[in-house]
């Protein structure tokens, strides 16, 4: 069975502090995909990152970076230098062979 | 990448009325559609993983003759909330992907907002 853990219910920071959003995840998988969606007030998920089991490379796209630890079967994201915009719940997910596994999403609270 | 677009975005039904919500991928061969509901400020709930062509897979708790789904084509998913009542307002979102191209691609719909009166 899969499982993915977002321990952070609410996280609160003020403005241009940087902040980490933890995922840690469970699969009998092999092969598998991991996500970090944005869900913004308006309910659309945004999509952040994905990646494969086989790419352990970090990826930073401009103020966000993702840490994926295949060891430790975790997979953080990183907002440096926070903004009021970046205010949303944030969902980490797996994607195995056929089953989508989401986590209970950070509600990210970015206070001016 | 590929577009999912889910219709309705919104919907006001009577409580009793059926209610059909269409997943359609526009470019892309969606093999395996997933269907879930979010309640205000909770996660999104897995309800049911639909491959084309065969019955869809309901989660433990899922009553499968009150959501209908349906998948008959690699373009087109569908989910019949049947009977609605108030506790069925909600927040329903359809992703599809293709496993067999091995690529992890995932695409999502708007989601379709619904509430029974």
């Amino acid at each position: 069975a899969q499982k993915v853990t977002q321990a952070q219910t609410e996280i609160s920071v003020v403005e241009k502090e940087d902040v980490t959003l933890d995922c840690v995840y469970e699969t009998r998988d092999t092969t598998y995909y991991l996500f970090w969606y944005k869900q913004p007030p308006s309910g659309e998920l945004v999509f952040l990152i994905r990646r494969n089991s086989f790419d352990e490379q970090n990826e930073i796209s401009g103020r966000y970076s993702w840490n994926f630890q295949k060891s430790t079967s975790s997979f953080n994201f990183t907002i440096t230098a926070s903004q009021v915009v970046d205010s949303a719940v944030y969902f980490c997910a797996l994607l195995g062979y056929s089953t989508l596994t989401f986590g209970k999403g950070t509600m990210l609270l970015v206070s001016p | 990448g590929a577009v999912v677009s889910q219709h309705p975005s919104w919907v006001i039904c009577k409580s009793g009325t059926s209610v059909k919500i269409e997943c359609r991928s526009l470019d892309f061969q969606a093999t395996t559609m997933f269907w879930y509901r979010q309640f205000p400020k909770q996660s999104l709930m897995l309800m049911a993983t639909s491959n084309e062509g065969s019955k869809a897979t309901y989660e433990q708790g899922v009553e499968k003759d009150k959501f209908l789904i349906n998948h008959a084509s690699l373009t087109l998913s569908t989910l019949t909330v049947t009977s609605a009542h108030p506790e069925d307002s909600s927040f329903y979102i359809c992703s599809a992907t293709n496993p067999g191209q091995g690529t992890g691609e995932l695409f999502f719909g708007e989601g379709s907002r619904l509430t029974v009166l």
